[in-house]
């Protein structure tokens, strides 16, 4: 059965302070691997897809890897505003039945200032 | 470019009632799906339209129900509901069944009474 699981569930930061998240997952037959990021209230806002182990993604503060078990979100530096809940999705290769994302329970993150 | 909408933002629903919520997709995507985010889960799918047909459907029973019209917009349906039915609901649209990037709404909160 395909799963995702996230560690930690939660993180409190000092502005500055670097750390990193964990996505670990199971799918049979990968197609891509996905982060998300979601505010209170909000709709997930797409950050990175992921497609084969050794792969890395950056945008600004944020950079994504990728292993055959495993993702992480490093967060270098981050600011107040990158508090948030980071979700992580598998997508498995349906050969193009269905696009569906399969979700991880998220790792919500506090920057303090 | 228009993003994807969903109406309304909040809807608040006694047992056994009824429900309906709509979505837009963004400009020309034809793929719409479905979530439901249950309070400190991740998302999780219910199902998904493409070319107003249903081609995919996750754990959920058959009270919930949806369509697909001609511009691509979207329903869902929630019969008899229930009291843990309460959930974020999320629309997702993506441009066809081979394009893995999902984009999601704001969701319609709904509390069941």
């Amino acid at each position: 059965e395909d799963q995702v699981t996230q560690s930690p569930e939660a993180l409190r930061l000092q502005e500055g302070e670097s750390s990193s998240l964990n996505c670990s997952y199971t799918v049979s037959g990968l197609r891509g691997l996905f982060w998300y990021r979601q505010d209170p209230g909000k709709g997930p806002e797409f950050l990175f897809t992921l497609y084969s182990a050794g792969e890395e993604k950056e945008k600004e503060r944020l950079k994504a890897t990728l292993t055959k078990k495993e993702s992480f979100l490093h967060i270098t530096a981050p600011k107040p505003e990158d508090s948030a809940t980071y979700l992580c999705a598998v997508q498995r290769n349906y050969g193009g039945a269905t696009n569906k994302l399969i979700f991880g329970t998220g790792t919500l993150l506090a920057v303090q200032p | 470019e228009t993003g994807v909408t969903q109406s309304p933002t909040h809807l608040i629903k006694t047992r056994g009632q009824q429900v309906t919520l709509r979505c837009s997709s963004q400009s020309g995507h034809n793929t719409v799906s479905w979530y439901q985010q249950a309070l400190g889960q991740g998302p999780q799918f219910i199902f998904q339209y493409y070319r107003e047909e249903e081609n995919g459907r996750g754990n959920f029973p058959p009270r919930f129900s949806g369509l697909q019209f001609p511009n691509y917009s979207s329903e869902l349906n929630v019969n008899a509901l229930e009291l843990n039915d309460s959930a974020l609901y999320l629309c997702a649209s993506s441009s066809g069944l081979l394009n893995e990037k999902l984009f999601f709404g704001s969701g319609t909160q709904l509390s069941v009474l």
